[in-house]
């Protein structure tokens, strides 16, 4: 296990399609978490996982947005009806028991809606 | 309303010298920072800590104080090679909950 895998690496869409992005952590940690990240801007939180229970959504995540960690292990994150002020890299993290913060990111999706 | 702000966008440093880059934070419950540093293209990489009740953490050529008074905090790189040339984004979390990301620094480090 090397690290925390993102797929894909890049996706362009046409607005009012809808995407989704996979997630696999690192296998033993317990956390898993999604932020967004825009050019010129710091990370931003989006949403965690503790095993399968989602427990804390940003007020960023609106409707259209939905993530899932079905099994506790992967997670996807799905967006409906993107809109070009999606286009941004979605980056996964997770992190150990130990350690609530999220340690490890994966290298992100990068979209882009035309 | 930025909790989490780092005021250089940039800082060039000769190869050899110190590094120090800055962060101010505006939540005092803050009680966990962090520095991650990120080169292009890859997801950002934890580099080194702080629990609140600090004032200092080293890890090899990389240090962090902690000014908790001031709200603000520091990242030290002594001495600064090639390869720090990067992004470095201070990030801080209130009681092991998620963290909030100032907007990053970019280093460079000149030959």
């Amino acid at each position: 296990d090397t690290g925390v895998s993102q797929d894909p690496r890049h996706k362009i869409t046409k607005r009012g399609q809808n995407v989704t992005f996979r997630c696999d952590p690192i296998s033993e940690h317990n956390r898993l978490y999604w932020y967004r990240q825009t050019l010129g801007q710091g990370p931003e939180f989006l949403t965690y996982f503790q095993n399968e229970a989602q427990l804390e959504k940003s007020r960023l995540l609106s409707d259209r947005f939905s993530a899932e960690r079905p099994k506790g292990s992967f997670s996807t994150l799905e967006i409906q009806r993107t809109e070009q002020g999606d286009s941004a890299m979605y980056l996964c993290a997770s992190s150990p028991p130990i350690s609530g913060v999220p340690r490890v990111f994966g290298s992100g999706t990068q979209l882009s809606v035309l | 309303d930025q909790q989490v702000k780092q005021n250089s966008p940039s800082l060039s440093v000769q190869e050899g010298r110190i590094s120090i880059l800055n962060c101010d934070y505006t939540n005092s419950m803050f009680d966990y920072f962090l520095w991650y540093k990120k080169y292009p293209a890859e997801g950002p990489t934890f580099l080194i800590s702080i629990s609140s009740i600090k004032d200092k953490n080293e890890d090899g050529r990389f240090t962090v104080f902690l000014n908790k008074s001031a709200k603000h905090l520091s990242l030290h790189i002594v001495p600064s090679q090639p390869g720090d040339s990067a992004v470095y984004f201070c990030a801080a979390s209130e009681s092991d909950d998620k963290i909030i990301f100032g907007k990053g620094t970019r280093l460079h480090i000149l030959p």
